[in-house]
């Protein structure tokens, strides 16, 4: 099966600094790649999302950015904010079971 | 709209107890999971239900059962509780984009 890996395991940012992190991902069919942010207590949410067919994706202060060859993604945060500490998932799939393989978690701090 | 709930928030067993958790949805997905979530280890995959009267094992399915009861709910049970499976437990709701759930917490003692 699929097997995620997620660096760093903490992070600790300077607010409006960037934040950066790395998930590298091993079965080669997958082709679907979200992250997810989840505040202490909360349920997992979306932020963003980026299949195999696009480079990079961007949403305002996040970005994604895949490299298919090397089998790795990595999630941008600029300008970091204090409401941007939370915990945050890498996550693969294929296609064709839409089985979502998560990542260990990075823990980001957003230093006042 | 309510999205994805969850029944109940928190739970308390002994070993050896039975429990089912409760899933619903509202947004006319085909696909739901059972996650469950420790400390370190991220989120995994428990059993999924591709669409209404199918089910699959996920990647740590044993001690659980699952029943895709409608296209809105689905259902996690644990026939004989041990305390390994002390967890926070999530469902969700897709396909690709999958919606979670408030989650539950079982303690088992």
């Amino acid at each position: 099966g699929e097997n995620v890996e997620q660096h760093p395991s903490t992070l600790s940012v300077q607010e409006g600094d960037s934040a950066v992190i790395k998930c590298t991902y091993s079965d080669s069919a997958s082709n679907y790649f979200p992250w997810y942010k989840q505040e202490l207590g909360k349920r997992p949410q979306l932020i963003i999302d980026i299949r195999s067919n696009v480079g990079e994706k961007k949403d305002q202060r996040i970005a994604v950015t895949l490299n298919k060859t090397a089998k790795h993604f990595s999630l941008h945060i600029t300008e970091t904010q204090p409401e941007d500490s939370a915990v945050y998932f890498c996550a693969a799939s294929r296609s064709n079971d839409y089985k979502l393989s998560f990542g260990a978690g990075t823990t980001v701090t957003v230093r006042a | 709209n309510a999205g994805v709930t969850q029944t109940p928030k928190f739970q308390v067993l002994k070993t050896g107890q039975s429990m089912t958790l409760q899933c619903a949805q509202d947004m006319n997905h085909n696909s739901m999971y059972w996650y469950r979530q420790d400390p370190g280890m991220g989120l995994r995959l428990i059993y999924y239900s591709a669409s209404e009267g199918t089910t699959d094992k996920g990647e740590v399915p044993n001690g659980y059962n699952v029943s895709r009861l409608n296209k809105r709910e689905f259902s996690l049970r644990l026939e004989s509780a041990a305390p390994s499976q002390t967890s926070v437990y999530f469902c969700a709701s897709g396909p690709y984009e999958q919606y979670f759930g408030p989650g539950t917490r079982l303690t088992v003692t």
